[in-house]
């Protein structure tokens, strides 16, 4: 089983300012399959991005992944409010697919 | 637009079977591309991806949870199902029922379902 760490567990940062969030595996995830989902209190998760890099349909520009193997980032360029949340980055490449633990993005 | 429904018991008592269903519209669980399954959260915990199940029949289940999760597929009323046997307290979590595209990431969620399992 690919166990998925994120790390920070919190991460504080301004409005307006760049968020970065990492996302390592124990071992390496096949042809890049790692994406990142946005969770928001009492809210399903929201797929934000597949195949490490390609954003999913409707998603802001501001959103980008990046990243290989075994150590991948997403990264959100200019906070907006509407963007502190849970991110989660989940692996799909080997079963049984799995989920990192979360990073808690708030506001500073 | 496609939207997924959970419907079920919210409380479970231990060793009994937790039953869900998960109601599609909006869409077809019949067609080629559908591909579904369930994904769970205890409570201020992450995601479990439980068990799914593909058009052509197949499943694939959590190792964890294998030998005591099915997921099976009802195509005459659009939906599908997860039952979770011998529960325990640990299996007390949100479960959302969800499309999943063919490589395996979550293309749509229902708005998910909190079971208890307590006595």
């Amino acid at each position: 089983e690919i166990v998925l760490t994120q790390s920070p567990g919190t991460l504080s940062v301004s409005p307006g300012e760049r968020a970065t969030l990492s996302c390592r595996a124990s071992q390496s995830v096949s042809s890049r399959k790692l994406a990142w989902y946005q969770q928001k209190p009492g809210q399903a998760p929201r797929l934000l991005i597949y195949g490490a890099s390609s954003r999913a349909s409707g998603i802001p520009d501001r959103f980008s992944g990046s990243g290989s193997g075994t150590d991948f980032t997403l990264t959100i360029s200019r906070l907006e409010p509407e963007d502190f949340a849970v991110y989660y980055c989940q692996q799909y490449g080997s079963f049984p697919i799995t989920f990192g633990q979360g990073t808690r993005l708030e506001i500073k | 637009q496609l939207q997924l429904q959970e419907s079920g018991p919210r409380l479970v008592k231990p060793s009994e079977t937790l039953s869900l269903t998960c109601t599609v519209s909006g869409g077809s669980i019949s067609s080629s591309n559908f591909y579904c399954g369930w994904i769970r959260q205890p409570p201020g915990k992450g995601l479990e991806w439980v068990g799914s199940i593909y058009y052509s029949g197949s499943t694939y289940y959590n190792p964890s949870l294998k030998s005591r999760v099915t997921v099976s597929v009802d195509t005459s009323n659009n939906q599908f199902s997860l039952k979770l046997t011998s529960v325990t307290a640990a299996d007390t979590a949100v479960y959302y029922c969800a499309k999943i595209t063919a490589a395996g990431t979550v293309e749509y969620w229902g708005q998910g379902t909190l079971v208890i399992v307590s006595s």
